[in-house]
């Protein structure tokens, strides 16, 4: 398996730009999360769905945040207009079982100018 | 709620030092207790679980036992190396109304010097 999978690796942006980070899951996990995580404060969980449907977007900074899970391998998290403390290294992580254990993706680094 | 505390860093060891790196919790019911490592980088990866008191998580030289009388899941090594340098989180997973979720400390740095 080629484990939780996110694009793109790295992205710039200039302020109020749109931006969509993309995550595929492990096939056949039935949680995903996304997770922020900043020197300031640390790791965050955004929001994360069962069997595509959202449970808990209370981390969701603003409404300027959206996620959505079309399929059961494939999400996205929209982030329109993006400011610069939205600047942080965001994760996907996927789960068989929501205690189980998580398998994270190697993030994508967020960089808004 | 539920939340985990960990020591602050960054840690700083010679090679083949002793390591403890200590971790408390809060939760109600019976929590799971995961230990995740962060290279440079990289992702989060899991390194080692506990699901019930007294379970010990081991793996590539690290353990933790799941202490419930004391809440504590203090992640050991007997001998660090280089290799080892990374940051440490300690989580715990308990169900809640929106289901199962992991909780994460804040994260130990872990430096290993020659």
């Amino acid at each position: 398996d080629a484990g939780v999978i996110q694009s793109p690796r790295h992205e710039v942006t200039e302020m109020g730009q749109e931006v969509t980070l993309r995550c595929k899951p492990i096939s056949g996990h039935d949680y995903l999360f996304w997770y922020r995580q900043t020197m300031m404060r640390g790791l965050e969980l955004l929001i994360y769905f069962n069997n595509n449907v959202p449970i808990d977007d209370s981390g969701m900074p603003e409404d300027r945040f959206s996620a959505k899970m079309p399929n059961a391998s494939f999400s996205t998290l929209k982030i329109q207009p993006s400011e610069p403390r939205d600047s942080a290294v965001y994760f996907c992580a996927s789960s068989l079982l929501g205690d189980d254990g998580y398998t994270f993706g190697s993030g994508t680094r967020l960089t808004v100018v | 709620g539920n939340s985990v505390t960990q020591m602050e860093g960054p840690v700083t060891l010679s090679e083949e030092a002793f390591l403890t790196i200590n971790c408390t919790y809060t939760a109600t019911g019976y929590p799971s207790l995961f230990w995740y490592v962060q290279y440079p980088g990289e992702g989060l990866q899991l390194l080692l679980k506990a699901t019930k008191a007294d379970d010990k998580g081991s793996n590539k030289g690290f353990e933790a036992t799941y202490r419930k009388e004391t809440t504590s899941f203090h992640l050991e090594k007997g001998s660090v190396q280089v290799s080892d340098s990374a940051v440490y989180f300690c989580a715990l997973s308990a169900f809640t109304g929106g289901g199962n979720k992991l909780t994460f400390g804040t994260g130990t740095q872990l430096k290993v010097e020659l």
